[in-house]
């Protein structure tokens, strides 16, 4: 069964320390691994796209990469304005499955 | 501005009285989803469509239908609904290359059922 599992669950920081974020998968046939980031009462926001094994991707603080069953969302230096929750998800054939999320908490 | 457009943001109805939760994308996608999202369980597709007249189920069908006469709407119909239908609901687009990848989320619907 396709499933996506995030971890931790929650994360605490203090600005300016930097963390990782995983999201590890099974699916039978990946088309595509996806990072979101949701603030409270709001839609998801898109941030990156992965295909292959190896590759990567940055925006500001934020780098991502895959390998063949985990990906890594690193933060570095965040700041309190990262704050939110990151959501993880796979895509198989037409569905998107999601991971129940990373809250992440910046403090100053 | 590209976004997608849900109503109404928030509902409180009774068990059983038939409501539609309306979507809209102002960006030509072809591919719309809905979502259910839940706490400890995660966003879970409900159904998805990935072009006028096609729809199909998702992960989490049941008490859910939709309907895609339009390119632009996609709205979410409760034919009868129960307090398990109590979430926080969301609409996304995509184009077809994306296939839900670099999806569009709209705000979000909060639903009670009582």
């Amino acid at each position: 069964e396709d499933q996506v599992t995030q971890s931790p669950e929650a994360l605490r920081l203090q600005e300016g320390e930097s963390s990782s974020l995983n999201c590890s998968y099974t699916v039978s046939g990946l088309r595509g691994l996806f990072w979101y980031r949701q603030d409270p009462g709001k839609g998801p926001e898109f941030l990156f796209t992965l295909y292959s094994a190896g590759e990567e991707k940055e925006k500001e603080r934020l780098k991502a990469t895959l390998t063949k069953k985990e990906s890594f969302l690193h933060i570095t230096a965040p700041k309190p304005e990262d704050s939110a929750t990151y959501l993880c998800a796979v895509k198989d054939t037409d569905k998107l499955i999601f991971g129940t999320g990373t809250r992440l908490q910046v403090f100053p | 501005e590209a976004q997608v457009t849900q109503n109404p943001r928030y509902l409180i109805t009774v068990t059983g009285k038939k409501l539609t939760v309306t979507c809209s994308q102002n960006m030509n996608h072809e591919y719309m989803s809905w979502y259910r999202q839940d706490p400890g369980l995660g966003l879970r597709q409900i159904y998805y469509s990935m072009n006028v007249e096609v729809t199909d189920k998702g992960d989490v069908p049941e008490g859910y239908k939709v309907s895609r006469k339009e390119k632009r709407n996609f709205p979410l119909i409760l034919e009868s609904p129960s307090p398990n239908q109590t979430s926080l609901y969301f609409c996304a687009s995509s184009s077809p290359t994306g296939f839900g990848a670099e999806a569009f989320f709209g705000q979000g619907t909060r639903l009670t059922v009582v």
